[in-house]
């Protein structure tokens, strides 16, 4: 099955800093790669998602850039603020009538310090 | 829409007692998902369904782990009997299959599962 890793498990930056979060996976056949934010005692939630068609995608500040061959993606969040901590988890899915069917990273514990 | 709902958002159990945790997905989704969040294995897919059919339930840790979805707008995760391993946030998850528009999996509050 697909086994997703991501790097670093915790990430300190500054106000305005920006921060990367990398992952990678092990499936060739997934095609669907979202990244969703989960605050603390709350659900998760998708910040961004890209599709194996696409080499790059960017919504304001997030953008997320995706390269199949080496099958890795990665997270930038730009001009960071303090409401951007939180804990990220990237995931592969193999998407067709399986998009929700995702393999979780195991999260990236962002603190952005005022 | 209200989003994904489940029911109860916490439910503290003595071990070997039967706990059922519930979901209802947003309406007009056809694919529900439940997950598993804990420390040591982080968020895991346990089973899913497409249109009331499950798919794979694979993820299922063991026997005593078992789920129905008997129409589109509820679903069911059951544990007969619980162990204090089970201890773990649950949650339930849907999205809509493509052709539907958005294929997002949106995710519920969670359940806070503690078995003492």
């Amino acid at each position: 099955g697909e086994n997703v890793e991501q790097h670093p498990s915790t990430l300190s930056v500054q106000e305005g800093d920006s921060a990367v979060i990398k992952c990678t996976y092990s499936d060739s056949a997934s095609n669907y790669f979202p990244w969703y934010k989960q605050e603390l005692g709350k659900r998760p939630q998708l910040i961004i998602d890209i599709r194996s068609n696409v080499g790059e995608k960017k919504d304001q500040r997030i953008a997320v850039t995706l390269n199949k061959t080496a099958k890795h993606f990665s997270l930038h969040i730009t001009e960071t603020q303090p409401e951007d901590s939180a804990v990220y988890f990237c995931a592969a899915s193999p998407g067709g009538t399986s998009y929700g069917k995702l393999t979780f990273g195991q999260g990236t514990i962002l603190t952005v310090h005022p | 829409d209200a989003g994904v709902i489940q029911s109860p958002r916490h439910e503290v159990t003595e071990m070997g007692q039967e706990v059922t945790l519930r979901c209802k997905p947003i309406s007009g989704h056809n694919s529900l998902f439940w997950y598993r969040q804990t420390m040591m294995r982080g968020l895991e897919l346990l089973i899913y369904f497409n249109n009331n059919v499950p798919i794979d339930d694979s993820g299922m840790p063991e026997d005593r782990f078992s789920a129905k979805m008997p129409n589109a707008s509820f679903s069911t995760l059951k544990i007969q009997p619980s162990e204090p391993r089970d201890s773990a946030v649950y949650f339930c998850a849907s999205s809509q299959a493509p052709g539907g528009g958005n294929t997002e999996a949106f995710f519920g509050q969670g359940t806070r599962l503690t078995v003492v």
